[in-house]
């Protein structure tokens, strides 16, 4: 009963932009979309969070469709660094679960 | 420290024997989460805790499972009789309230031979 899907795998240069889509056609009205990344043998991070704004932090950005049924995280200048298993997640706003699906995992390539 | 501690990192225990997994939160966070990552997967919801009370423990998989939170800062999340379906990494987090930004701790894998 995943609520959202998430290409599995891509790959990405080094100093471009990376967007990472991802679908969720059944979200609610009240719900969050939610961006985690897990870097290989690290617990996972809080990358950014919208409800139908695009929003941007020193992290990522987030744009999100008008209709809210898909949204993209775009990494502006990956780095090597920036491999990691990355993970949205729909969530309502005063829930305290992160349900997490599969992710997709990102290479960035020299 | 800043962030989450989990101790230990890494834990081998044979079948059927008894296993404690510790986690520190941040300091002063009081929503404190287990999740268990298993090989390729995501991870996944074990219990939450507000305070010292387990208010949501839906994700334990049986009985054999049991987490505790004493005085409302550090966490132990007990296994009896461990299986080798077990082994996976535990992760533990924690956040300022119940909806803020969860703190995640780098995990305890837990082996079980």
């Amino acid at each position: 009963d995943a609520k959202t899907t998430q290409p599995p795998s891509m790959d990405c240069a080094e100093g471009r932009a990376a967007n990472l889509p991802c679908n969720h056609s059944t979200i609610s009205g009240n719900e969050y979309v939610y961006w985690y990344r897990q870097i290989h043998s690290q617990g996972p991070q809080y990358i950014i969070h919208g409800l139908k704004n695009n929003e941007t932090n020193e992290m990522a950005s987030l744009i999100i469709t008008e209709d809210r049924k898909s949204s993209t995280l775009i990494l502006p200048h990956a780095t090597l660094r920036d491999t990691a298993v990355y993970y949205c997640i729909v969530r309502v706003a005063n829930d305290y679960k992160l349900s997490f699906g599969a992710g997709t995992t990102v290479t960035v390539r020299a | 420290g800043a962030g989450v501690s989990q101790t230990p990192s890494n834990k081998v225990t044979e079948k059927g024997k008894y296993v404690e997994l510790r986690c520190d939160p941040i300091s002063g966070h009081t929503a404190l989460y287990w999740y268990r990552q298993s090989l390729g997967q995501g991870p996944e919801f074990l219990i939450y805790f507000q305070g010292t009370g387990a208010a949501d423990d839906s994700g334990l998989p049986n009985d054999r499972f049991f987490a505790v939170r004493p005085e409302g800062s550090v966490s132990t999340l007990k296994i009896q009789r461990t299986e080798r379906g077990d082994s996976a990494v535990y992760l533990c987090a924690s956040s300022r309230q119940q909806n803020t930004e969860a703190f995640f701790g780098q995990g305890t894998r837990l082996t079980v031979v």
